[in-house]
């Protein structure tokens, strides 16, 4: 079994860029797709990236990803930041008959 | 309109069970695999297992194994989540979300990502 490590929290002012990393143990952080999601407060979930690198249509090109095979981690890179991104980030991903999720990291938006 | 939709907040005290539903519509019940998901107040995502609508076979979380069961009703496209033996901890927003790889072929249109999700269920667990 794995888990995915997120920092709990990360902030930037408005039109900066942000990087939300997700670092994978035991295996490596490309074996399988990596989703991301996004969650405002009393909301489900919605996905921002999904198998590593696509962007479900109305979520803009500001959200991109990166890997880092040196540390085994992914990167949310949110860049010109607008206060409505300011919400919960999760990234997924699967294994043989399970899914797991980091744990969340709160983006504030200063 | 596809969607999931979930049944309402639940209160149950200590011990006892609970059965959440999720019913979809606008697309092919049987065509995707539903998950649940546990979001305790304050605390992050957890997966809890899936269902595969068509067979019934599911999979669950070793956390959870043995205190929670999955079901579904093809005549109504509903799933549902069955926890036992409540407690405190038990306290959270249950989602189910749909897995976007289809199950069966044609295979368009598929990817890989919980790419629906119910507007979730507060169960809330007190003595």
């Amino acid at each position: 079994n794995f888990i995915l490590t997120q920092p709990l929290s990360v902030s930037e002012s408005p039109g900066k860029t942000v990087n939300i990393s997700c670092t994978r143990t035991n295996g490596s952080i490309e074996t399988k797709y990596l989703q991301w999601y996004q969650q405002r407060p009393g909301n489900s979930p919605t996905t921002v990236i999904f198998e590593d690198y696509r962007r479900p249509s109305g979520v803009p090109d500001r959200f991109s990803v990166a890997f880092d095979g040196s540390s085994n981690s992914a990167f949310l890179i949110i860049s010109g930041l607008k206060a409505e991104d300011e919400a919960d980030y999760y990234c997924q991903t699967f294994d043989t008959d399970t899914q797991v999720f980091g744990g969340g990291t709160k983006l504030t938006v200063l | 309109q596809v969607e999931l939709v979930q049944s309402g907040t639940e209160v149950k005290r200590t011990g006892a069970s609970v059965k959440v539903s999720c019913r979809a519509s606008g697309y092919d019940f049987i065509d995707y695999y539903i998950h649940w998901v546990r979001q305790a107040p304050g605390q992050g995502l957890e997966w809890i297992g899936r269902i595969h609508p068509d067979s019934g076979v599911t999979q669950y979380s070793p956390r959870f194994r043995g205190r929670i069961t999955m079901s579904r009703d093809l005549s109504v496209n509903t799933s549902f989540l069955e926890m036992t033996s409540l407690t405190s901890d038990d306290t959270a927003v249950f989602y189910c979300a749909r897995w976007g790889e289809r199950i069966l072929p044609p295979y368009g249109g598929s990817s890989s990502q919980f790419d629906l999700w119910g507007q979730g269920t507060l169960v809330t667990v007190s003595s």
